[in-house]
């Protein structure tokens, strides 16, 4: 079955520990997103890519990082350096053109302690 | 001045209501927009595209008004079922970028 896929799907971390959340597709879709949720707030973009080898920061990109080797893989990186990274991250994926929706993973709850 | 505004909620209806949310945005070089549903505690689906002409899809319609910045929802015969976020969303840019209003909760109620 063709799709998205990101796991896990609850994540727990000590304060100070970087962690990288994966985040597959196999629909051969050319751009990626990265958004990030917080209870009862909309989606807020944190990394988006257009094509492999190339990536755009978003609107909350600080604290974060991301690599895009391979089509099929976005893995994003919560590093120490974001103040506050409990939350709900959320990975889409569409073709490039215009009027092509987004679908995205089931999202991972990122816990940190 | 955000991207993506949306009606702030909730909308709280009966159920057979009809009920319409608004959205506007701020780039004028936007080049697609959408409207997608999202169920408590789970990812976004899509509940239709929005065309420059209008669009149906059963008990929804969707309008984009170019000039005006300006996208609206209109679901008719609400459902229980119906009773979820619903977000704008906008696409622009040679990047593909991907923006979300930040959503309208609705809560149809028997």
């Amino acid at each position: 079955d063709g799709g998205i896929t990101q796991s896990p799907k609850y994540l727990f971390r000590k304060e100070g520990q970087n962690v990288t959340l994966s985040c597959e597709q196999n629909l051969n879709h050319d751009a990626m997103y990265w958004y990030r949720q917080d209870p009862g707030q909309g989606l807020r973009l944190i990394y988006y890519s257009q094509i492999v080898n190339d990536f755009q920061k978003g609107d909350i990109a600080e604290g974060y990082s991301v690599s895009r080797e391979k089509k099929e893989s976005f893995p994003l990186t919560v590093t120490s350096a974001q103040k506050n990274p409990t939350a709900f991250y959320l990975c889409a994926s569409s073709l490039g053109q215009m009027n092509t929706e987004a679908f995205f993973g089931q999202g991972t709850r990122l816990t940190v302690v | 001045r955000k991207e993506v505004e949306q009606d702030p909620g909730p909308f709280n209806v009966p159920e057979g209501a009809t009920v319409a949310f608004n959205c506007t945005y701020s780039n004028s070089a936007s080049q697609s927009f959408f409207w997608y549903r999202q169920d408590c505690r789970k990812e976004p689906k899509l509940l239709m595209s929005v065309y420059s002409s209008g669009n149906e899809d059963g008990r929804f319609t969707a309008q984009l008004n170019r000039a005006s910045q300006y996208i609206s929802l209109l679901i008719r015969d609400s459902k229980l079922s119906d009773s979820a976020t619903y977000l704008c969303v906008v696409k622009w840019g040679g990047y593909n970028k991907l923006i979300f209003g930040a959503g309208t909760r609705l809560a149809v109620h028997p």
